[in-house]
């Protein structure tokens, strides 16, 4: 039972560099999402995609870009890191983008920017 | 800002005490709901509550949506050092399908 699959778990970058996070989802769900978490704040959006073809930002999209390659795959890019990106990323699904979904979430990439 | 408070954020109590954790907005929500989360590992869903004054048990676990659905609250019975983890209200508001709005969450510490 794979659910959420998110590589890499761990990445280190220098300031400038650029990198993609790859997420994978195999329970048929139609919608996706980036979540951003740093201590004490809890889990901030980045960008979701309600349904494939579709991506939509969230609270903090600034300095990120997504892809929704096809309905299992959502893909996280940064273009350019900066320190302030130095963070855990999740990746979560659920079945419709209906209020009372469940998300399914991913185990997180750990992600520091020098 | 954040829109929905929780508190306490941190709790460090002896095994066999019982808790309550927070979760309050001065906004209406649709629905709330409180995930858990452990160390190295994403949040696992817990609840969903939907229906103002709701209350829902889960075993030990007690979560309430309150009469105006702008807050709700988690009870632990007897904890466990089991239960030791993060905690994590989030709420869904009504045109923001998909967009569910996390607190900063609440950091459980049950020791034996």
């Amino acid at each position: 039972n794979a659910g959420v699959t998110q590589t890499p778990k761990f990445q280190v970058l220098k300031t400038g560099q650029s990198m993609t996070l790859q997420c994978a989802q195999d329970m048929n769900h139609n919608s996706m999402y980036w979540y951003r978490q740093d201590p004490g704040m809890g889990l901030r959006l980045i960008y979701y995609s309600a349904s494939e073809g579709t991506t939509d930002k969230g609270e903090v999209p600034n300095g990120y870009n997504v892809s929704r390659l096809n309905k299992r795959e959502f893909s996280l890019r940064l273009e350019s890191a900066a320190p302030s990106q130095t963070s855990v990323y999740f990746c979560a699904s659920t079945r419709t983008s209906g209020i009372t979904g469940e998300l399914f979430f991913g185990e997180g990439s750990r992600l520091t920017v020098l | 800002t954040q829109l929905l408070e929780q508190s306490p954020q941190f709790l460090s109590i002896q095994e066999g005490e019982n808790l309550t954790v927070y979760c309050n907005s001065s906004s209406v929500f649709s629905s709330l709901q409180w995930y858990r989360q452990e160390p190295g590992e994403g949040p696992v869903l817990l609840v969903t509550v939907v229906t103002g004054g709701e209350v829902k048990k889960l075993k030990r676990l007690t979560f309430q949506f309150g009469d105006a659905r702008k807050d709700s609250s988690l009870h632990i019975t007897a904890a466990q050092t089991g239960d030791t983890g993060l905690y994590l209200c989030a709420g869904a508001r009504s045109g923001n399908t998909g967009k569910l709005i996390f607190g900063q969450g609440t950091t459980l510490q049950v020791k034996p």
